[in-house]
């Protein structure tokens, strides 16, 4: 069956470092991919999504690209701020008019310092 | 406040109870989901209304659980006889359905959920 593997945290990282928390799928057909954050003591909200290969998502500095060839969207910002703490979820969905349930992976936990 | 909304946040129960849990989705979504998060690992999908017809169940829905959509509304999920291996965090979600076209997507907007610990 359709699944996410992402790398375990927790992921501690001072400010203005460089991020990337690596996500890898198993999926037949053509999933959308998606990255959701849950700050703490809040609801997962959608951080960026593709829906097709080749695709880059981004949004807030975050970026992720759909790569189809490794099954891989691992998620990377340049630059990251305390703000950014939360745990971070890959995940996928069948799409093309199916149920578009979610698969989420494990979450990452990401700590950063000032 | 027009998000997801859920009730109660938090619920604490002796095993063997029956909790009832509900969720209201965004206004003009048709789509409505329940997940279940427990610690340390991702949310699992549960089950999945479009309106007030259950389309999917998981194999997680043991015959303990049983959800309902009744007008397409709001949304209850009921546990029957709770059991320690039930305490998570019952997550909802709701969506548009949308266009019916390959690599669509409608984004699930998710409420704040449920935390429920059985004793």
């Amino acid at each position: 069956g359709n699944s996410v593997t992402q790398m375990e945290g927790p992921v501690t990282l001072s400010e203005e470092a460089f991020l990337t928390i690596n996500c890898t799928y198993t999926a037949t057909g053509y999933p959308s991919l998606f990255w959701y954050v849950q700050y703490p003591g809040e609801g997962l909200q959608l951080l960026l999504k593709a829906t097709k290969a080749d695709d880059k998502g981004s949004n807030k500095g975050f970026e992720a690209t759909y790569r189809k060839e490794t099954t891989s969207f691992h998620l990377e910002k340049g630059s990251v701020q305390v703000s950014d703490s939360a745990v971070y979820f890959c995940a996928l969905s069948e799409g093309g008019g199916a149920t578009n349930k979610l698969i989420f992976g494990t979450g990452t936990l990401l700590a950063v310092q000032p | 406040d027009t998000g997801v909304s859920q009730d109660p946040r938090h619920k604490i129960t002796k095993r063997g109870q029956n909790v009832t849990f509900r969720c209201d989705p965004i206004s003009e979504h048709n789509r409505l989901y329940w997940y279940r998060q427990t610690l340390g690992q991702g949310p699992e999908f549960l089950t999945y209304f479009q309106n007030e017809a259950q389309l999917e169940k998981s194999r997680l829905l043991s015959d303990r659980f049983s959800a309902e959509r009744p007008k397409g509304s709001f949304s209850t999920l009921e546990i029957q006889r709770t059991e320690q291996g039930d305490s998570a965090m019952y997550l909802c979600a709701s969506s548009h359905s949308g266009t019916v076209v390959v690599g669509s997507y409608n984004e699930q907007f998710f409420g704040p959920g449920t935390r429920l610990t059985v004793l």
